[in-house]
């Protein structure tokens, strides 16, 4: 089983909509949970962090954290074409301060 | 606006070639990390130092060894380079405790 694991891709949404991205997770001991984005040929952009159970909300991004069943998600509200990224989920676990990163869900966008 | 500096954005070296790749950060974050991105494979962990002089080994540390004699800086060299070590290589760094990462803009390498 891997550490992290994204919901495989790609993922095609028109504009407008919301968009899903998902993540589970092994370590059970996990406390902080982020998400990056990355355009094509870009290094990754941290755009979301979350460390409680529940929602946190950043203008047209939402994450979820749901520790018992070791499962964190990102909305993308009002989804628009330069959203068009791969998503990287990334967990640190209880092993430091090391991320573990899952391998990405490459979201599309069309107009 | 801080920022992770990789001091190459494309570099090609030949077989065989010591490779640096040099990072710099101006955050005075204590954690810095390399890891490499390939299709299909993630990013892997390379090396990572949570302090000056220290130094700990990741997922892949084979063929690299990294320096760190300051705490802005974390080198990252590949002994011989070899072709599958073509790859992209980011930088990170990061405070100690429950915080992200910044990464740097990445250096893709090319071992002919």
């Amino acid at each position: 089983q891997k550490e992290v694991e994204q919901n495989s891709g790609p993922l095609s949404v028109p504009e407008g909509a919301i968009a899903s991205l998902n993540c589970t997770y092994s370590d059970r001991g996990s406390q902080s949970f982020f998400w990056y984005r990355q355009y094509s040929g870009k290094s990754p952009e941290l755009i979301m962090s979350i460390y409680s159970n529940g929602d946190k909300e950043d203008g047209r991004f939402t994450a979820q954290l749901n520790k018992a069943s070791q499962y964190v998600s990102l909305l993308i509200r009002d989804s628009q074409p330069s959203d068009s990224a791969t998503y990287l989920c990334a967990v640190r676990g209880t092993s430091g301060s090391r991320l573990t990163f899952g391998e990405g869900t490459q979201l599309t966008v069309n107009p | 606006d801080v920022k992770v500096t990789q001091s190459s954005r494309y570099l090609v070296k030949r077989t065989g070639e010591k490779v640096f790749l040099e990072c710099v950060q101006d955050m005075d974050h204590e954690n810095m990390f390399w890891y490499r991105q390939d299709p299909g494979l993630g990013l892997r962990l390379i090396y990572f130092s949570y302090d000056v002089k220290m130094k700990e080994k990741g997922d892949i540390p084979e063929g690299y060894s990294v320096s760190r004699e300051k705490k802005e800086r974390f080198s990252l060299i590949l002994e011989s380079a070899s072709t599958n070590q073509t790859s992209m290589y980011l930088c990170a760094s990061s405070f100690q405790g429950h915080y992200g990462y910044t990464f740097g803009s990445g250096t893709r390498l090319t071992v002919v």
